[in-house]
């Protein structure tokens, strides 16, 4: 199963609207960071939040991580058409033998109405 | 600096064959992973390789094996090909060894099995 499940699993809104996304994790983790990719193509990295931190800004970006809830949330404020795009959360799982996966939730569909 | 770069683009191969992809990362990165993406089981982790050594490893069978070379480029190999395999198969480069820094991915090899 997933480790991460984003919520929701789609989401439109107009142009200049905030979009609020949110990630949900199931095991201890080092960093979560949040990847934006286009129609099928390459994800592109957005934020990187370490697990000691607690909120992150980069630009129109906003994250913040509740290690006790095992959850995180990505907010776009002033969002632009160029903003559509699906959004992943990915966290860092090491298994006991020091075997590390970065595992990626389900995903966000954000679309922008112009 | 030229961004990670994947070939060939797309793929198309006949069940039982087997395929070889390639992928060169950003200049000076030297840890390579590797990436499935599926609308059924989304984004999953294959491997990660630093320093020509599989580093990390997901949850796939072994006709999923791959190898990086002392310039660290990174080929990945499917044997006996099945439907399932039929994927979006993305590479990601990082300065760092481990999966938990910010990975900059290839626009992708898009496989498709007949």
């Amino acid at each position: 199963s997933q480790q991460g499940e984003e919520d929701p699993q789609a989401l439109s809104i107009q142009e200049g609207e905030n979009a609020t996304m949110n990630c949900s994790y199931k095991t201890s983790i080092n960093n979560l960071q949040w990847y934006r990719q286009n129609s099928g193509r390459g994800l592109v990295h957005l934020i990187l939040i370490r697990s000691n931190e607690r909120e992150k800004h980069s630009g129109r970006l906003r994250v913040t991580l509740d290690t006790s809830k095992k959850s995180s949330s990505l907010l776009i404020t002033a969002s632009r058409a160029a903003d559509t795009a699906s959004y992943f959360c990915a966290t860092d799982v090491v298994s006991n033998f020091g075997n590390e996966k970065l595992t990626f939730g389900t995903g966000t569909r954000l679309t922008i109405i112009p | 600096k030229a961004g990670v770069t994947q070939t060939p683009r797309y793929l198309i191969k006949t069940r039982g064959q087997q395929v070889t992809l390639s992928c060169s990362p950003i200049s000076g990165h030297r840890s390579v992973s590797w990436y499935q993406q599926t609308p059924g089981q989304g984004l999953q982790f294959l491997f990660e390789y630093f320093s020509e050594t599989q580093r990390n490893k997901g949850n796939f069978p072994g006709r999923f094996s791959g190898r990086q070379f002392s310039n660290s480029r990174s080929e990945m190999n499917v044997s006996t090909l099945e439907l399932g395999d039929s994927a979006l198969y993305l590479c990601a480069s990082s300065l760092m060894k481990g999966v938990s820094y910010e990975q900059y991915f290839g626009p992708g090899t898009r496989l498709t099995v007949t």
